[in-house]
């Protein structure tokens, strides 16, 4: 079983559509979530912390069960920006290693 | 607003050969990492370091690698003989100390891409 496994993706959605990624992790240690996104060929880049009460930055949300140990992002009214590649990104320590997903594609359509 | 750095942008090497990455931190932090991306595949981690000193690092990190903070702004990472197999995009990330310990956002830098022929 991957340590941390997303949803497979692409997903193909046109301009203002609401979507959905999911992430699980099995490492039950685990402390910290995050999901960043990756645009080809470049860093990725910090889109949200994910904490246990569930956090919301504008058009994103973003969710945590750590019982289920389950994360999830959703993104309404998707732009044509927001196509990328998300990545799923977990660590157990500050100190030590951050788990990254492979990561799911979006592509916004007009 | 600050941002992590890495030089040279592209590396070509011809296998058997020492590479050196070069990275500048932001300069606040305190947590240094590098993670490697081989063209198509995730993004995996090769070591982090804190405290002048390798806190974990992973099976990709062996005996080839080594990394070295030389003085107060640079992370450096080693390749001693590069294999094919290595070329990848590396990236150089840095953090602070988080929220109460935990939650320290990783910024990352720009990438270096090494070809190893």
């Amino acid at each position: 079983r991957k340590e941390v496994e997303q949803d497979p993706g692409p997903f193909n959605v046109p301009e203002g559509a609401t979507v959905a990624f999911n992430c699980t992790y099995s490492n039950s240690a685990s402390q910290s979530f995050f999901w960043y996104r990756q645009d080809c060929r470049k860093e990725p880049k910090l889109l949200m912390s994910v904490y246990s009460s569930g956090n919301e930055d504008g058009r994103f949300t973003a969710q945590l069960n750590r019982a289920s140990q389950y994360i999830s992002l959703l993104i309404r009214d998707s732009k044509l920006s927001d196509s990328a590649t998300y990545l799923c990104v977990v660590k157990e320590t500050n100190a030590g290693k951050s788990t990254f997903g492979d990561g799911t594609t979006l592509t916004v359509k007009p | 607003e600050p941002e992590v750095t890495q030089t040279p942008s592209h590396q070509v090497t011809q296998m058997g050969q020492e590479v050196i990455l070069r990275c500048v931190p932001i300069s606040n932090h305190l947590y240094f990492y590098w993670y490697r991306q081989i063209l198509g595949q995730k993004v995996e981690f090769l070591v982090s370091f804190y405290n002048n000193e390798i806190s974990e690092k992973s099976e990709i990190f062996d005996d080839q690698f080594s990394v070295e903070r030389p003085d107060g702004s640079n992370f450096t990472l080693k390749i001693r003989s590069t294999k094919l197999e290595d070329s990848a995009m590396y990236f150089c990330a840095s953090s602070d100390l988080g929220l109460a310990g935990l939650y320290n956002e990783q910024f990352f830098g720009p990438g270096t891409r090494l070809t190893v022929l």
